[in-house]
């Protein structure tokens, strides 16, 4: 299977540190993209990050992509109550004929304590 | 995501009713999805269109059909449904990429609880 897998599955830290998230992948991809998702709620876009590029910064958001280990981290800094969430990578990879489309990893579960 | 609606939101049903949850998107997008979510697991694609014409099996199809009534319309049916379709259904839009290096966001509806009894 292609899809993403996520380390930690649960994490929980005290507000204002960082955390850091990690996704694994099998095969060639186009691009890799995080999302979020508060309980019970649709999915948030994050971030995309392009299989040619290395690292990607948006507000507290920093993700890295290392093709050659087919893995990616997403890094929360100064984390707030607020970031409690699950978090997702989702891998786009070419699909011949039929186009790209996601595949989602099982999720990190993020708690940050005030 | 406002311009992705879904209906209903929740719905208790019973085994071996015939359901039909519908999403309509307002982003004029072409590409739609369907996936669903159980309890600690991450999405599953059900099905996806890419255009009005075009409908195509995901990973898990079996006991769901879909229907694209219009580019902003695709509802997802249970024929029957059985208590293991019990979860958290989402549709999804993108407005599709054109080249090799694709980049297709995917903007997510707030999702339908469903329960088979």
């Amino acid at each position: 299977s292609q899809q993403g897998e996520e380390d930690p599955q649960a994490l929980s830290i005290q507000e204002g540190e960082n955390a850091t998230m990690n996704c694994s992948y099998k095969t060639s991809i186009n691009n890799l993209q995080w999302y979020r998702q508060n309980s019970g709620r649709g999915l948030v876009h994050l971030i995309l990050i392009r299989s040619n590029e290395r690292e990607k910064h948006s507000g507290r958001l920093r993700v890295t992509l290392d093709t050659s280990k087919k893995s990616s981290s997403l890094l929360i800094t100064a984390s707030r109550a607020a970031d409690t969430a699950s978090y997702f990578c989702a891998t786009d990879w070419p699909r011949g004929t039929s186009g790209s489309r996601l595949t989602f990893g099982e999720g990190t579960q993020l708690t940050v304590n005030p | 995501d406002a311009d992705v609606t879904q209906t209903p939101r929740n719905r208790i049903t019973k085994t071996g009713k015939r359901i039909m949850l519908e999403c309509s998107q307002t982003k004029g997008h072409d590409r739609m999805y369907w996936y669903r979510q159980d309890p600690g697991l991450g999405l599953r694609l059900i099905y996806y269109s890419f255009d009005v014409k075009d409908i195509n099996k995901g990973e898990i199809s079996d006991g769901y059909s879909v229907s694209r009534q219009a580019q902003a319309k695709f509802s997802l049916s249970l024929e029957s449904a059985i208590p293991n379709q019990t979860a958290l259904y989402f549709c999804a839009t993108s407005a599709g990429t054109s080249g090799i290096v694709g980049t297709d966001t995917q903007y997510f509806g707030p999702g339908t609880r469903l329960t088979v009894l």
